[in-house]
């Protein structure tokens, strides 16, 4: 059974680094296919894909905020990372942290139950 | 960048009926797209993939159709716990993106 869970901090102040970690379990991502990837999701808005990481150190990032994200893995501690630089009252939002496998069903299953993090001074 | 319009925005119904929640991309995405289903509280849940396969556990009520551009869900009689938000989202091309979302609520 694959899961897993968002960490970090709830609360973060304008012009912050918020750094958010996906622990994971039920696969391996030093397995040919498997990516981890965050969404985020402000309140009462849409989904917003941020970054992507797969097996092989690729890495996909949104183009509008990829001067502030950075997306990294320890795959000895089944964890991804997920910086963002310069955070600001509009990127309060939950965040999750999906599984991916290109070799497999190739969609973002399952997801984390997410964190809420709110930018405020 | 590939643009997801969902319509409705809101799709008022009741319990029993037929529920066709649309999903349109600005170019065509072939047959990569798929179905979330988002209850209150929760994180979205994968329900159809590949345009119209279903995901491991979803009832045979709710089918995905199209290919292309143009894409549909239909729930064919509506239970009380299919009241929620749904989205779509394309893996064609990067970056992934997803629609605005059609929420569905009780009439």
């Amino acid at each position: 059974q694959i899961t897993l869970k968002e960490s970090g901090p709830t609360l973060v102040k304008p012009t912050q680094t918020l750094t958010l970690t996906c622990t994971f379990s039920g696969f391996s991502l030093s397995s040919a296919g498997v990516g981890v990837g965050w969404i985020r999701q402000p309140p009462g808005k849409a989904l917003e894909w941020l970054a992507f990481i797969f097996w092989n150190d690729e890495k996909y990032y949104r183009p509008s905020l990829k001067s502030r994200l950075t997306i990294s893995k320890d795959t000895s501690k089944n964890q991804v990372t997920l910086t963002m630089t310069n955070m600001d009252p509009v990127d309060t939002a939950s965040y999750y942290c999906a599984h991916r496998n290109v070799y497999g069903l190739s969609w973002l299953d399952p997801w984390g139950q997410g964190t809420l993090v709110t930018v405020s001074s | 960048e590939i643009e997801l319009t969902q319509s409705p925005a809101t799709l008022s119904l009741s319990p029993g009926e037929r529920a066709t929640l649309a999903c349109r991309a600005s170019q065509s995405v072939s047959s990569d797209l798929a179905w979330y289903q988002q209850k209150p509280g929760q994180a979205p849940g994968l329900l159809i993939y590949d345009a119209s396969n279903r995901a491991t556990g979803i009832p045979d009520r709710f089918s995905g159709s199209g290919s292309g551009t143009d894409f549909t869900l239909t729930i064919s009689s509506l239970e009380p716990e299919d009241f929620a938000v749904y989205y779509c989202q394309q893996r064609r091309s990067w970056p992934l993106t997803f629609g605005q979302g059609t929420k569905l609520e009780i009439k």
